[in-house]
């Protein structure tokens, strides 16, 4: 069956370091894949979107790669803030094959900024 | 705009009552879904519709009712409400093409006891 993997336990980083979460899935070749970032109590919010034929994209402090023979997307945040502390899901387009259907998430990574 | 809204914000409901999940957008949005999120489960799609009058199943249909009438809104019914259906449900929206970037409602946060 078709799975999303994320890193299930807390990612504790330095300020002003670099985060890197990661995303793997199986079973299944998307068109595209997004990020967004979820705060307590909030619905989760779009960050960025990656396709298939695309291997890397940057939006201030955020950078996005995508491997589809690995099957895994790398999101980075480079200096990195306390502001940045929140959970990153990552989502595929499971349903559609390229369309806005509806989307398949990851569980999230819980990303915690240490001053 | 108000983007997407979702009305109520909290509800508790006994075993069996039936309800519905109030979701509107005002961006002319073609697509809408709903999703209902559980800790350790993350987000899972209940159903969706890429337009007024379409609708179709996601990954976890079963005890929900939705329907499509206008383009606005997208409202999600209970049927018979159980406790597995204690969770936090999200309504979102997508414009067509684009980055098919989904924008999320506030959520409604619902107890069946």
């Amino acid at each position: 069956s078709q799975k999303i993997e994320q890193n299930s336990e807390a990612l504790n980083i330095q300020e002003g370091k670099t985060a890197t979460l990661t995303c793997n899935y199986t079973n299944y070749s998307p068109a595209y894949l997004q990020w967004y970032r979820q705060d307590p109590g909030r619905g989760p919010v779009f960050l960025l979107l990656i396709r298939e034929n695309e291997k890397e994209k940057r939006k201030e402090r955020l950078k996005v790669t995508f491997d589809t023979t690995l099957k895994q997307s790398l999101f980075h945040i480079t200096a990195s803030q306390p502001a940045d502390s929140a959970t990153y899901l990552c989502a595929l387009d499971m349903y559609s094959g390229g369309g806005a259907d509806g989307l398949t998430f990851g569980k999230g990574t819980h990303l915690i900024i240490q001053p | 705009n108000a983007g997407v809204t979702q009305t109520p914000k909290f509800q508790v409901l006994k075993t069996g009552q039936s309800m519905t999940l109030q979701c509107a957008q005002d961006m002319n949005h073609e697509y809408m879904s709903w999703y209902r999120q559980d800790p350790g489960m993350g987000l899972r799609l209940i159903h969706y519709s890429v337009g007024a009058g379409i609708t179709d199943q996601g990954e976890v249909p079963n005890g929900y009712n939705v329907s499509r009438s206008t383009t606005e809104d997208f409202p999600l019914r209970l049927l018979s409400a159980a406790p597995s259906q204690t969770s936090v449900y999200f309504c979102a929206s997508t414009p067509l093409g684009g980055n098919y970037e989904q924008y999320f409602g506030p959520g409604t946060r619902l107890t069946v006891t």
